[in-house]
């Protein structure tokens, strides 16, 4: 099992949908979480981060988390074309000393306009 | 302006030789790190710095070398040891109180044929 799970996409949504977008991770005593847009050919951008149960809102973005079942997910609302990317979750496992992230592999999403 | 530069943003090498890749800060953040991502997969850690003179393996450090000299650079040198040094490079930097958040600098696309 992987640490931190997602899935690979594509996830297709039509302008102004919601995308929702889910992980999930291995490490039950993970603290810290965080979604990364990645653009084609460019570096990750921090967009959201979480550390407590519940949703926690930035402009048209929630972020998720569900720590009893180890899920993490982040919604979209209003869909733009502008936010076709790869987007990367990001889990910081308790065991880990140095402050280190684990990332999925990503999930591809394609908005059409 | 505050950020994090990579330096160059293409890099073409033969076979056999050594290359470095530049990382530059200037936010003030104590941890450094150093990602490869391979084509449709996640960022896999080679190397971290939390502080001035230290620095630790990743998951991928095998090949791979760096120093930490100063605060705000994080050269990491490809060796011809690495079989597979092909990838897109990325640094990412994170303030101590706030390590899991990293941000990211720009890349580096290093291409050995």
């Amino acid at each position: 099992q992987k640490e931190v799970e997602q899935n690979s996409g594509p996830l297709s949504v039509p302008e102004g949908a919601i995308a929702s977008l889910n992980c999930t991770y291995s490490d039950r005593g993970s603290q810290s979480f965080f979604w990364y847009r990645q653009y084609s050919g460019k570096s990750p951008e921090l967009i959201m981060f979480i550390y407590s149960n519940g949703d926690k809102e930035d402009g048209r973005f929630t972020a998720q988390l569900n720590k009893a079942s180890q899920y993490v997910s982040l919604l979209i609302r209003d869909s733009q074309p502008s936010d076709s990317a790869t987007y990367l979750c990001a889990v910081n496992p308790v065991r880990e000393y140095g402050n280190k992230l684990v990332f999925g592999a990503g999930t591809i999403l394609r908005v059409k306009s | 302006d505050g950020g994090i530069t990579q330096s160059p943003k293409y890099l073409f090498r033969k076979e056999g030789q050594n290359v470095t890749l530049s990382c530059e800060q200037n936010l003030n953040h104590d941890a450094m790190y150093w990602y490869r991502q391979d084509p449709g997969q996640g960022l896999r850690l080679i190397y971290y710095s939390q502080i001035v003179n230290d620095f630790q393996k990743g998951d991928i450090a095998e090949g791979y070398s760096v120093s930490r000299e100063k605060k705000e650079s994080f050269p990491l040198t490809v060796t011809s040891a690495q079989k597979n040094p092909t990838a897109f490079y990325l640094c990412a930097s994170a303030t101590s109180g706030r390590s899991y958040e990293q941000y990211f600098g720009p890349g580096t696309r290093l291409t050995v044929t």
